[in-house]
């Protein structure tokens, strides 16, 4: 079965400094690979996904994310971090358990990031 | 393009009652998933539609049913309401035709079982 973790509940990181969210995942054959964030009382907002080919993959609001296959990661990075970027961020990889050619999302249980003026 | 809509938004119920909740999908998106959030348990799958078909399925009780409309409009029940059903409901939308479409979540519907 499909699995994504996320070790950290919480990640603090001052304004202006880089920030880098963890994510792992474990899969059987290539994954699809996914970041969505969420705001108090919102649903989730999609970032950025990998399919193949270039393991750094960039995304909305200035995010990216890098992909490596050894390590079996998917960790989300910004250079320079906004007050504004706190949230609840989820890494999610597609299931391929399921029938036909889609699967259901797995979620990791979520990091919440502070970020600090 | 308007985004994915979740009715209603806030929702009280009591043990042993049901629910109805509905999404309206992005236009154009033949897939509808639904997903329970909880405090505890996280973000958990519930189902998936596809083309009016269940495509996918999580792993809760058959008390919890859904279907979906021609319209890719989706709806999900719950009958026999337990406490342990409070949860923020999401309704993703996706094109649906590839596993790396990615989906775009309604606001929720919280609901509340007293």
């Amino acid at each position: 079965a499909q699995s994504v973790a996320q070790p950290e509940d919480q990640v603090n990181v001052a304004e202006g400094n880089p920030l880098t969210v963890k994510c792992t995942y474990s899969v059987s054959g290539n994954p699809y690979l996914f970041w969505y964030v969420q705001y108090p009382n919102r649903g989730l907002q999609f970032l950025l996904k990998y399919i193949t080919g270039d393991n750094l993959v960039k995304g909305s609001y200035g995010f990216e994310a890098e992909f490596n296959k050894s390590q079996t990661s998917f960790h989300l990075k910004k250079p320079s971090a906004l007050v504004s970027d706190s949230a609840l961020y989820f890494c999610a990889v597609r299931d391929m358990g399921g029938s036909g050619n889609t699967g259901k999302l797995i979620f990791g249980q979520g990091t919440t990031l502070q970020v600090k003026p | 393009k308007a985004g994915v809509t979740q009715t209603p938004r806030y929702l009280i119920k009591t043990r042993g009652q049901q629910v109805t909740l509905s999404c309206s999908p992005i236009s154009g998106h033949r897939s509808v998933s639904w997903y329970q959030q909880t405090p505890g348990q996280g973000l958990q799958f519930l189902f998936e539609y596809f083309s009016e078909t269940q495509r996918n399925k999580g792993n809760f009780p058959g008390r919890f049913s859904g279907r979906q409309f021609s319209n890719s409009r989706s709806e999900m029940n719950v009958s026999t309401l337990e406490l342990g059903d409070s949860a923020l409901y999401l309704c993703a939308s996706s094109l649906g035709d590839f596993d790396y479409n990615e989906q775009f979540f309604g606001p929720g519907t919280r609901l509340t079982v007293l």
